[in-house]
């Protein structure tokens, strides 16, 4: 069964704690993007990845930080310098190997503090 | 900054009819255009996306008309249907950005029976 997979459904973090949201794939793609969704709001790119090993910040990138160790891997981590990380957070991958090919969505992850 | 428009916010419509929601863009480097469809609590999937060699393209119930001189495109969902309702987004991308893509703010559109 190939597609994207995001853990936890639900996330819950208390004040100054750090929290990683899992998200793999096995579609064998290259770039990897995690995305911030707010009530009423477009999505917001936080990080995103195009090769194992590399990563560029996104249009929101403080007070999150990922890693690349992995193709089918990329872990974002919700640091307590994020001061207001209430959010669905999505997760996508694209094939890099043709130019403009659509980006896959995971089904996300809602992240709430207690 | 690069940005996508989008409107209107929100939108409801009879069963039957055409439901029309339109972007805008200031980037001239855009040149891939898709549009996602969302449901309550899932990840967007792809709907339907147009390069600017095109001014039109239709799939199924679903039409996207693209205006390259008013850096325009608006998505047309003919017979709307209850199963219709969700929030829509429209996205741009340049070629050469890796796919980095930029998202309109969202359309949450009702259909109603």
């Amino acid at each position: 069964d190939g597609g994207i997979t995001q853990s936890p459904k639900y996330l819950f973090r208390k004040e100054g704690q750090n929290v990683t949201l899992s998200c793999e794939q096995n579609l064998n793609h290259d770039a990897m993007y995690w995305y911030r969704q707010d009530p009423g709001q477009g999505l917001r790119l936080i990080y995103y990845s195009q090769i194992v090993n590399d990563f560029q910040k996104g249009d929101i990138a403080e007070g999150y930080s990922v890693s690349r160790e992995k193709k089918e891997s990329f872990p974002l981590t919700v640091t307590s310098a994020q001061k207001n990380p209430t959010a669905f957070y999505l997760c996508a991958s694209r094939n890099s190997g043709r130019a403009a090919e659509t980006q896959y969505f995971g089904p996300g992850t809602r992240l709430l503090v207690l | 900054q690069q940005q996508v428009k989008q409107s209107p916010q929100s939108l409801i419509v009879q069963k039957g009819g055409i439901s029309i929601i339109n972007c805008a863009y200031e980037n001239t480097a855009f040149d891939y255009f898709p549009w996602y469809q969302q449901f309550p609590g899932k990840g967007p999937a792809l709907l339907i996306a147009i390069r600017p060699d095109v001014s039109e393209k239709k799939e199924g119930r679903f039409t996207i008309s693209f205006n390259k001189s008013a850096k325009q495109f608006s998505l047309h969902i003919m017979d709307s249907q209850p199963g219709d309702s969700a929030t829509y987004f429209c996205a741009a991308t340049p070629e050469a950005s890796g796919s980095r893509l930029t998202f309109g703010e969202g359309t949450q559109l009702t259909v109603n029976p």
